[in-house]
């Protein structure tokens, strides 16, 4: 049972250009969650999805798509990187919207 | 909203009970407590969730007063593997990134030999 496995672990991107980090849960979990830690703060929620199929919008949402086309996978992409994008990023899932989130171990992007 | 308050940060001693209190005065109704612990370069870990009175497990208790207006996180003798930052979160994260109140700062705990 591996929980939440996030690829990959480190990324350094120029601006401008794309990629897409990759989240698996392996619990059944309907929930899955994106956030981004800048250094020193909270996480915040980027998109999130309520079952195979659906995403919908969080707190900061602009410059960043999602597709859950499987239960077990939450796919984040950036299209074009921006600086401002530098952060760690983490997703988690849970099996209810109160539940407990269970987190992957982060994606450390750098833009320049 | 149901903004949280938490100290941003604390100093304590191995073997000491550390208390770390949330406020929240605008809970709903029907809003869960939940407590996550983070390391440095990991993603959060929960510790514990409650809806009121009292609630213990094998790594912490969480006591909620009747109106929930505040909860108190209790970490009982403290090492320093404790050290971490501890985050308050009322009601899910749905809701909290709705009202831009997903994870507030935490409180930074220092367990100190």
């Amino acid at each position: 049972n591996a929980g939440v496995t996030q690829t990959p672990k480190f990324r350094v991107l120029k601006t401008g250009q794309s990629m897409t980090l990759l989240c698996a849960q392996d619990m059944n979990h309907e929930y899955m969650y994106w956030y981004r830690q800048d250094p020193g703060m909270g996480l915040r929620l980027i998109h999130y999805s309520v079952g195979e199929g659906t995403t919908a919008k969080g707190e900061v949402p602009d410059g960043y798509n999602v597709s859950r086309l499987k239960k077990q996978n939450f796919l984040l992409g950036l299209e074009s990187a921006a600086p401002s994008q530098t952060s760690v990023y983490f997703c988690a899932s849970s099996l209810s919207r109160e539940g407990e989130q269970y987190f992957g171990p982060g994606t450390r992007l750098t833009v320049t | 909203l149901a903004k949280t308050t938490q100290p941003i940060s604390m100093d304590s001693y191995e073997g000491q009970e550390v208390n770390i209190t949330c406020s929240h005065n605008n809970i709903a109704t029907n809003d869960y407590i939940t407590w996550y612990q983070q390391f440095p370069s990991q993603g959060p870990r929960f510790i514990i969730q409650g809806y009121k009175t009292k609630v213990t497990n094998e790594v912490a208790s969480l006591f909620i007063p009747a109106d929930r207006k505040s909860s108190t996180l209790s970490l009982p003798r403290v090492s320093l593997s404790d050290t971490a930052v501890y985050y308050c979160l009322v009601g899910d994260m749905i809701k909290a990134a709705g009202n831009k109140l997903t994870f507030g700062g935490g409180t930074r705990v220092l367990v100190k030999p």
